[in-house]
């Protein structure tokens, strides 16, 4: 079965850049979405179509994607910025999830 | 306002099967397919499975981990998708979310808050 792979963790410090890679066998030929949740909420879409920010989303939110790897770019990272982030890409009829980074902004 | 509301959990016991229900409002629901999604405690999420809509046939596709056990189901005229769970084991208590999303293979635009499942003696 199809399996996405992310950092358990990232940390970044307020103002910097945080980048969050979601690894998958030639994911780039695959539409990816990206999800934040912070805790006892449910997930948000940030990003889909693997760069497109839904409306709502800050601008600091951005996405690529290309050959085996995906990143959810966070650029000049926010206090309220930190919590999971999950990648999600379809493959043959099923959502696959990848497993979560857990941003922390120290 | 877009709105997803799950119901139906609670504490079940081992083989028992359940119906979670998610009432939608605010989007044109035949539209959408709607997806079923759990995350059991202190865990990531795992796809359950979706539904289509009747443009595009309607049908449904599960996780591996579900499918035989797991049946979804949707009453356009209702706004509702159901989850019928069955020989439900301990392994399937999680956090249960419905989500919703245009066209088909498409990215979750709308989440429920979710409805918790636990599966206990």
């Amino acid at each position: 079965s199809y399996a996405l792979t992310q950092p358990p963790s990232v940390s970044v410090s307020p103002g910097q850049t945080a980048s969050i890679t979601c690894s998958g066998d030639k994911l780039g030929d695959k539409f990816v979405s990206w999800y934040q949740q912070k805790p006892g909420q449910s997930p948000v879409l940030v990003i889909h179509q693997d760069a497109k920010r839904p409306s709502g989303i800050p601008e600091r939110f951005s996405g690529s994607n290309s050959g085996n790897t995906a990143t959810l770019t966070i650029s000049g990272t926010q206090a309220m910025d930190e919590a999971d982030y999950y990648c999600q890409a379809w493959d043959s009829n099923t959502k696959v999830f990848g497993g979560g980074t857990k941003l922390t902004v120290l | 306002e877009v709105q997803l509301v799950e119901s139906g959990g609670g504490l079940v016991q081992p083989g028992r099967s359940p119906r979670l229900s998610c009432t939608t409002s605010g989007l044109a629901f035949g539209d959408y397919a709607m997806s079923w999604v759990r995350q059991a405690p202190g865990k990531g999420l795992e796809w359950v499975g979706y539904i289509r809509s009747k443009v595009f046939g309607g049908t449904a596709e599960y996780a591996a981990s579900v499918k035989g056990r797991f049946t979804i189901s949707r009453d356009d005229s209702k706004s509702v998708v159901y989850l019928q769970m069955n020989s439900l084991k301990t392994e399937d208590t999680a956090v249960y979310y419905c989500s919703a999303s245009f066209g088909e293979l498409s990215y979750d635009d709308f989440w429920g808050q979710g409805t918790l499942v636990t599966v206990s003696s």
